[in-house]
Parts: structure tokens; C-alpha cells; sequence
């Protein structure tokens, strides 16, 4: 089956970095989304991965490795904006999202 | 970034009447939707997907009967919920895809409240 594994919860300090892991396991692979989410809120799209490597966007990462079925979101100097659940989501062989169940991410003072 | 527009934002109705959701693709041709349910503190379950001007292929355990999906052009696909129970009120989400484009766009979604 198709499974998608990411921590269920994850608390940081304003100002620091944290680091959301995802490993996935899926028929085909078309690439590797990351979105965030707040609270009553639709996902709005952070990162796309389809090479492996690491691609910057100010202040987030995404870093991907598809021998290992293996993902990370960085998030350098946490805001308290930044509290929020984080998706990550595989595109299969047929070009449908996998989704993760999220991480919902607390940041503290 | 391309846009989807999803309408109504918050709808509540009566127990037995039937809702419409609207997803509508603002700037790009929406060859691909995806209808999800979210409920509160889980993950997106994804419903079902329509091509346009085609059937939607729904998700094991979906009523199709139920959940009334029509794709009839590249900009627009509707979600009908059909004589509404309270267990149906969660969190509509659309997204929406087309040639070309690499990510799915989301809607606002549509809180539902059955009454």
C-alpha cells in the first residue's frame, strides 16, 4: 500500500529552526509537495521536489531523497505565523496527491 | 500564483436539503479537480476526481449517489451534497490541476454545518 509518514506533532522556540521529516512509500513517484495549513484554513503551497537535492525558498527548505523515500521542510527563524500544520504529499504514478496526515507544528516564545 | 476560487465559504442547512460547493479556476484551464473532506485535527481524504466533461472517479466508501460531482468545463466543477445529514458537516476542500502545471491549487474550502 501507499503510506506517508510524518511526525503527528512538533513544538519549537520563536526564532529557531526546526526540521519536519516525511518518508513515503508509493506506487510511482512524481514529486513531493509540502504545504501548510492553519487552523479552518485550505493548504497553501510551500515547496515542490522532484530531483533530489535541496531547494531554498527564504526562509523554508525542502530537501529530498527519492533512494531513500525521505523528505524534510526546514524552517529557519521561526515566526509566531509559522504555527501551523505542515502536509507533505506525494504525487503517485498516476498523478494523484498521497497525502500525509500533517504535522501541526507549535511555536513558543 | 494560479487561482481557485471555492463558494460558498460557510454554508449551514437543514438536515434532508441538498448544498452546492462551486470551484472554480480563476486563471488557468482546470483539466483535473479534486474534491477532499477534512476533518477537524486530520489529514485532507480525497473524495474524488473529476476530469472535465468527463465521469469523477470517486474514492472507495464515497457515495456517488450522495456526493453529485459535475466537471462540465475547464473553469468550474460543483459538489452537490444531497439530503444532508448532520454527519456530513466537515471541511469541502477543492483543488485543481491542468496541463502543464506541476502543483494543485486549493480553494478557500467550505465549512459545512448540517443541522
Amino acid at each position: 500500500g501507499q503510506n506517508i509518514d510524518q511526525p503527528t506533532e512538533m513544538t519549537a522556540t520563536e526564532g529557531a529552526i526546526v526540521q519536519i521529516n516525511c518518508t513515503y512509500q508509493t506506487s510511482g513517484f512524481n514529486g513531493l509537495f509540502w504545504y501548510q495549513q492553519h487552523a479552518g484554513e485550505a493548504p497553501t503551497f510551500l515547496s515542490y521536489n522532484v530531483l533530489d537535492g535541496l531547494e531554498e525558498k527564504g526562509r523554508f527548505s525542502s530537501f529530498l531523497s527519492r533512494s531513500k523515500g525521505y523528505s524534510y521542510l526546514l524552517l529557519k527563524e521561526l515566526q509566531m505565523k509559522d504555527s501551523a500544520s505542515y502536509l507533505c504529499a506525494v504525487m503517485d504514478s498516476n498523478y494523484q496527491l498521497i497525502w500525509g496526515a500533517g504535522t501541526k507544528l507549535i511555536i513558543k516564545p | 500564483g494560479a487561482v481557485v476560487s471555492q463558494h460558498p465559504s460557510r454554508v449551514i442547512c437543514k438536515s434532508g436539503t441538498s448544498v452546492k460547493i462551486e470551484c472554480r479556476s480563476l486563471d488557468f484551464q482546470a483539466t483535473t479537480m479534486f474534491w477532499y473532506r477534512q476533518f477537524p485535527k486530520q489529514s485532507l481524504m480525497l473524495m474524488a476526481t473529476s476530469n472535465e466533461g468527463s465521469k469523477a472517479t470517486y474514492e472507495q466508501g464515497v457515495e456517488k449517489d450522495k456526493f453529485l460531482i459535475n466537471h462540465a468545463s475547464l473553469t468550474l466543477s460543483t459538489l452537490t451534497v444531497t439530503s444532508a445529514h448532520p454527519e456530513d458537516s466537515s471541511f469541502y476542500i477543492c483543488s485543481a490541476s491542468g496541463s502543464g502545471v506541476t502543483e494543485a491549487f486549493f480553494g478557500q474550502g467550505t465549512r459545512l454545518t448540517v443541522v
